[in-house]
């Protein structure tokens, strides 16, 4: 069973400040998906990423995908409360689409 | 589009009583999939249907759960008998094909007294 471990489980910033959000593994995973979910809702997909070493970047939200894609990486720039939920980060294993998630970050920013 | 669709988004019962949980997915998705989410034990996938046919079932608990697709706008996911241990969010997503997208609706918390 491929597990991921989100960290840290808990964040609380203020508002305009930086933070980066860890999900890691021991597998390797064929690609990687993060996902935001704001209370009461389902989660809304932000990004997939698929190639080792692979940066995207929407808006001031910047994700990584480790070069051994054991790994990625969420970076927020200047945190908004808008910013604020749970990320849950969500990979693949080879010749599978189905998903396995971590338990997920919750992020509150603080105005 | 509506998005998926899910009812009820709250329920209550007590142990031993059989639950029902719907979906709508979104038109023309051929993938359905339901998850269970807790705090101990995150986001898990229970069971996906391809064009309605139960394809992995393997993350289904036990014999109390079941789930249905009788056609390509409706599903269901039973619990019978409940337990307090089945509390959680029921969540249900739709996909185009396999590996696109999954969208998903917005949950079903269920509390088993």
């Amino acid at each position: 069973t491929q597990l991921l471990e989100q960290s840290p489980q808990f964040l609380s910033i203020q508002e305009g400040e930086n933070l980066t959000v860890y999900c890691n593994s021991s597998s390797v995973f064929s690609s990687l998906q993060w996902y935001r979910q704001e209370p009461g809702e389902g989660p809304v997909l932000l990004v997939t990423v698929v190639t080792g070493g692979e940066v995207k970047k929407l808006k001031r939200l910047t994700f990584q995908f480790g070069d051994a894609r054991k790994d990625s990486s969420l970076h927020i720039t200047a945190a908004q409360p808008g910013d604020t939920g749970l990320y849950l980060c969500a990979g693949t294993g080879a010749g599978s689409y189905q998903l396995t998630f971590g338990k997920g970050t919750k992020l509150s920013v603080i105005p | 589009d509506a998005g998926v669709i899910q009812s009820p988004r709250h329920e209550v019962t007590e142990m031993g009583q059989e639950v029902t949980l719907r979906c709508k997915p979104i038109s023309g998705h051929d993938y359905l999939f339901w998850y269970r989410q807790t705090m101990m034990r995150g986001l898990e996938l229970l069971i996906y249907f391809n064009n309605n046919v139960p394809i992995d079932d393997s993350g289904m608990p036990e014999d109390r759960f079941s789930a249905k697709m009788p056609n390509a706008s409706f599903s269901t996911l039973k619990i019978q008998p409940s337990e307090p241990r089945d509390s959680a969010v029921y969540f249900c997503a739709s996909s185009g094909l396999w590996g696109e997208t999954q969208y998903f609706g917005p949950g079903t918390r269920l509390l088993v007294l």
